[in-house]
């Protein structure tokens, strides 16, 4: 059964203190591996798509890297407004065409000033 | 752009009533998405939608749900009779094409009584 997992399920950082968070995945072929930001009260909002190992994009202070397993989003000397819920989600391919959107439970982060 | 544009933002009703929520994707966007997100359970995506034809509805939760879109620029999903477990955010998402780089609008939070 395809799988996300991500960790830990919530992060509190200082304003500056960069670190990662991590989205592992079992998907019986990956199409692409895709990470969204959710503030309380609104939509997800999209940051990146991944499609092969070793693939990396870059935001501002966001940068995610995938694997074969794993997807990391590294925040670098993040600020406050950087807080919210950051979601994984993987697109798996089905018999050749492409799956719908399978989504982890989210990392929740709180950067303090 | 105005966005994805769900109503009502929020709804509260008892159990056994008829809900219908409401869906205007961004002009131009071919692909439709109704999603439902719990603390326990996640985002699941409940319906897709490509070019006002259903394409994948194997996360409605039952007979009770149902979806539909008439046109390119309107959708609707209802639920008769509403259940407590049926409280939820429900978001609704629009893409240009596929399930890439989907762009969510600010949900509709659910209340059952």
């Amino acid at each position: 059964e395809d799988q996300v997992t991500q960790s830990p399920e919530a992060l509190r950082l200082q304003e500056g203190e960069s670190s990662s968070l991590n989205c592992s995945y079992t998907v019986s072929g990956l199409r692409g591996l895709f990470w969204y930001r959710q503030d309380p009260g609104k939509g997800p909002e999209f940051l990146f798509t991944l499609y092969s190992a070793g693939e990396e994009k870059e935001k501002e202070r966001l940068k995610a890297t995938l694997t074969k397993k794993e997807s990391f989003l590294h925040i670098t000397a993040p600020k406050p407004e950087d807080s919210a819920t950051y979601l994984c989600a993987v697109q798996a391919l089905v018999g050749g065409s492409q799956g719908n959107l399978i989504f982890g439970k989210g990392t929740k982060l709180s950067v303090k000033p | 752009d105005a966005g994805v544009i769900q109503s009502p933002r929020h709804e509260v009703t008892e159990m056994g009533q008829e809900v219908t929520l409401r869906c205007k994707p961004i002009s131009g966007h071919n692909s439709l998405f109704w999603y439902r997100q719990t603390m326990m359970r996640g985002l699941e995506l409940l319906i897709y939608f490509n070019n006002n034809v259903p394409i994948d509805d194997s996360g409605m939760p039952e007979d009770r749900f149902s979806a539909k879109m008439p046109n390119a620029s309107f959708s609707t999903l209802k639920i008769q009779p509403s259940e407590p477990r049926d409280s939820a955010v429900y978001f609704c998402a629009s893409s240009p094409g596929g399930v890439d780089t989907q762009y969510f609008g600010p949900g509709t939070r659910l209340t059952v009584l």
